[in-house]
């Protein structure tokens, strides 16, 4: 079946450092991947996305790559902020048995910035 | 924001009480998705819908079921609520398959 393993958190940096968050996946067909990020006492948001090898998706400063050979999704972010503090997700969408898409979801990494 | 409302947001039952948790959808998305949320587990998929009427099961789908009458609403039914099912429940909907997943604010239940 299909599985994102992300690295286990908190992560905990100082304001302006480099963030790196790891996650690879594993799964039967050709998915779409994607990054959420979860506010204390809120929902989980899309953060980007991208849907085939080799595509970035970015936004607010964050950036990941689809690699299908190494079949990563490594979120990275060149400074971040103390209000980028929040729970991540990494997550992948492919056909499961009847057709039907199941959203799979990592475990989510806590990230705490420091000022 | 997705238009997407889930009820109640808040509430506390007795062990043993049915619960029905309601989340409701302007979007028209097909796709409508229960998960709960644990420390240590992440998030879990306990139901899904497709379809008006066609619904699956997710990976902790005992001591639970759903319904879907209508497009715009999904409900979460648990049977014989029990302390186990104590958690944070969030609806989620997707125009088609692959595509991003929007979620509702939360359903935090107690069982007591």
């Amino acid at each position: 079946g299909n599985s994102v393993t992300q690295m286990e958190g908190p992560v905990t940096l100082s304001e302006e450092a480099f963030l790196t968050i790891n996650c690879t996946y594993t799964a039967t067909g050709y998915p779409s991947l994607f990054w959420y990020v979860q506010y204390p006492g809120e929902g989980l948001q899309l953060l980007l996305k991208a849907t085939k090898a080799d595509d970035k998706g970015s936004n607010k400063g964050f950036e990941a790559t689809y690699r299908k050979e190494t079949t990563s999704f490594h979120l990275e972010k060149g400074s971040v902020q103390v209000s980028d503090s929040a729970v991540y997700f990494c997550a992948l969408s492919d056909r499961a048995s009847g057709g039907s898409y199941i959203p799979t979801f990592g475990r989510g990494t806590s990230l705490i910035v420091h000022p | 924001d997705a238009g997407i409302t889930q009820s109640p947001r808040h509430k506390v039952t007795e062990t043993g009480t049915p619960v029905t948790l309601r989340c409701h959808q302007t979007e028209n998305h097909r796709y409508m998705y229960w998960y709960r949320q644990d420390p240590g587990h992440g998030l879990r998929l306990i139901h899904y819908s497709y379809g008006v009427k066609d619904t699956d099961k997710g990976e902790v789908s005992d001591g639970y079921s759903v319904s879907r009458s209508k497009t715009e609403d999904f409900l979460l039914t648990l049977e014989s609520a029990t302390s186990s099912q104590t958690s944070v429940y969030f609806c989620a909907i997707s125009r088609d398959p692959g595509n991003t997943i929007y979620f509702g604010e939360g359903s935090w239940l107690t069982v007591v």
